[in-house]
This record gives C-alpha cells, structure tokens and sequence, in this order.
C-alpha cells in the first residue's frame, strides 16, 4: 500500500516565523517528491518539487528530501498571512503511471 | 500561457444520470491526469494519458467511469449512473515531461460534481 501522512493540524504560526511542515511516505520506490499549496476552493498550486537528497531552495521556501528516513519537508521562512492554506505533499513512484500519491494535508495558518 | 482549463466548473445532476467533464491540458502537454478529491482529502489518481492512450487506469473505482483523449489534447471523463458518493471535485493535471523520473503536474480548476 503506497501512502504519504501528513499531520493535518492546523498549524499555526505567528508572521515572520519559520513554518515547518512535514511529511512522510511508505514506497521506498518513489522518485520525485512535490508540495503544493491549496487555498480553500481552490485547486492544487505546485510550488515546489525535489528529486534529490537534501535540500532545494527557492525563495521564501525550502524542499528537505531524506530517502532513507522516507521523509520529506517543506519550510517557510518569513511566513506571511498569505501562506495561510493547504500544504499537500505528493510522491511520485517510477513504476506506477507516474501518478501523485497525495497525503491528506497540513492546513496552515498564519496569524498577523 | 494559458493554464489546463477544465468545463464546467460546476454540475449538479440526479442520481443515475450521466456526466462528461471536459479538461483542456496545457498546450504541447502529451501526459493528462484525472484525479478527485473529497471534502479534507488529498486528491485520488483516477486514470493517466499518455498521448491518446490510457496508460494507467487503475485508480478508476469501478465500470461506471471512463475517460477517453481521441486526439491526444482534450480528455473527456465519462460518468455513468452517477450515484451520491461520486460528488466531489475532480482535478485534471498535464504534465509536459514524459520521464516518469522527472514529472511536475499542474492542475485545472476543476470541476465541482455534485449528485443529488
């Protein structure tokens, strides 16, 4: 059974700390790893992706991988009010379609 | 560029009607995905295009669902005998990279069903 967790919170942050969100996944055949970020009726946002141990930077966000912990993460610096969503955190197996195994999600919120 | 469309954005209909929802991928994406998601849930791969064939189906829940992409752009999911537990929203993605290693999806609005 392939699946991701996530903590579904909600998580919540004061603005301008650092949010942390987490996730972890089953299939240690999985290859490509992605966040996406969903506001509330919304549809899904990819904001980041990894492929590769250890991290991947791109602004305000960073993508951690850990293949061996089977565990991977996504933290945002300055959060703002804005940030405030739905983080989802979806795998990738090479032998399966290359389709997204989705977790169910970490809601943040980010209080002014 | 314009972004994966999908139509309509909204359908209600009556328990044992059928249903088609369209998605228009990205332009010069070959790989399309149907997935759904319920109220609170991460999305549940439905099937997977790869030009016009369906590559993987496994996740349609039963013979009821079918979809099809007759000139490998557009896809059509078809649902039959529409029953209350099929409301949802279901999400198309497109895909432009072939490399199951290498695979960012992006997805439509969606459309909202909802089976009275």
């Amino acid at each position: 059974q392939k699946e991701v967790e996530q903590n579904s919170g909600p998580l919540s942050v004061p603005e301008g700390a650092i949010a942390s969100l987490n996730c972890t996944y089953s299939d240690r055949g999985s290859q490509s790893f992605f966040w996406y970020r969903q506001y509330s009726g919304k549809s899904p946002e990819l904001i980041m992706f990894i492929y590769s141990n250890g991290d991947k930077e791109d602004g305000r966000f960073t993508a951690q991988l850990n293949k061996a912990s089977q565990y991977v993460s996504l933290l945002i610096r300055d959060s703002q009010p804005s940030d405030s969503a739905t983080y989802l955190c979806a795998v990738s197996h090479n032998n399966a379609g290359n389709m997204l195994t989705f977790g169910g999600g970490t809601r943040l919120m980010v209080k002014p | 560029g314009a972004g994966v469309s999908q139509t309509p954005s909204n359908k209600v209909t009556e328990k044992g009607k059928y249903v088609e929802l369209r998605c228009d991928p990205i332009s010069g994406h070959t790989a399309l995905y149907w997935y759904r998601q319920s109220l609170g849930q991460g999305p549940e791969f439905l099937i997977y295009f790869q030009g016009t064939g369906a590559a993987d189906d496994s996740g349609l829940p039963n013979d009821r669902f079918f979809a099809v992409r007759p000139e490998g752009s557009v896809s059509t999911l078809k649902i039959q005998r529409t029953e209350r537990g099929d409301s949802a929203v279901y999400l198309c993605a497109s895909s432009a990279r072939p490399d199951p290693s290498y695979n960012e999806q992006f997805f439509g609005p969606g459309t909202r069903l909802t089976v009275l």
